[in-house]
């Protein structure tokens, strides 16, 4: 198994535009989660979904931030318009369905934006 | 609203030695609780996940304790090597999401 797959892994933008960020879950996994890590907050949760359907997006911090997840292998996490503050590394995460298990995280996107 | 405190937020400890990390929560309603190792500029990977009604987990050098009751856990790691250098971070678990401390920077000389 790949793993999740998460692209791209840099991406430096200006101040103003749309940044697209795209993840593929590990195959038959039902949850998938986007999370943003800084150093001054941590690993904050974003948003996650069920079998393709936004559960929880509570985390996202603005009308700028929005997810989709038109499938069960392809999702993405499309900023617009995007801000300085919004520099940070976006993981990628999924799991099965068990309550216990742990999630798998891909390699995350460090965005910078300018 | 569940916290996660990790202490210390950075340890330097020469090779060989064992040592010990903090982990502290405010909502016993766990399912469970994870421990993960984070390298630089990389993802997460899975240390040890222990259920909530158990009390701890081994694999190889790393032991982690869980205290439901006080809200703690503890990351033990026995005879350190500068391969251990990473962030390890700890999370609690309630039905479908993770909340995260900040995490341990760890690092481990020759």
């Amino acid at each position: 198994d790949a793993g999740v797959i998460q692209s791209p892994r840099h991406e430096v933008t200006e101040m103003g535009q749309e940044v697209t960020l795209r993840c593929k879950p590990i195959s038959g996994h039902d949850y998938l989660f986007w999370y943003r890590q800084t150093m001054m907050r941590g690993l904050e949760l974003l948003i996650y979904f069920n079998n393709n359907v936004p559960i929880d997006d509570s985390g996202m911090p603005e009308d700028r931030f929005s997810a989709k997840m038109p499938n069960a292998s392809f999702s993405t996490l499309k900023i617009q318009p995007s801000e300085p503050r919004d520099s940070a590394v976006y993981f990628c995460a999924s799991r099965t369905a068990g309550a216990a298990d742990t999630q798998y995280f891909g390699p995350g996107t460090r965005l910078t934006v300018l | 609203k569940q916290e996660v405190t990790q202490i210390p937020a950075a340890l330097s400890v020469p090779e060989g030695e064992n040592l010990v990390l903090n982990c502290s929560f405010t909502d016993s309603a766990i399912y469970n609780l994870q421990w993960f190792r984070q390298d630089p500029g990389k993802g997460l990977t899975s240390l040890l996940l222990i259920q909530s009604s158990q009390r701890e987990q081994t694999s190889g050098r790393l032991n982690a304790s869980l205290d439901k009751s006080s809200g703690r856990s503890t990351l033990y790691i026995a005879a350190s090597q500068p391969g251990d250098s990473a962030t390890y971070l700890c999370a609690v678990s309630g039905y479908s999401t993770l909340t995260f401390g900040k995490g341990t920077m760890l690092l481990v000389s020759p």
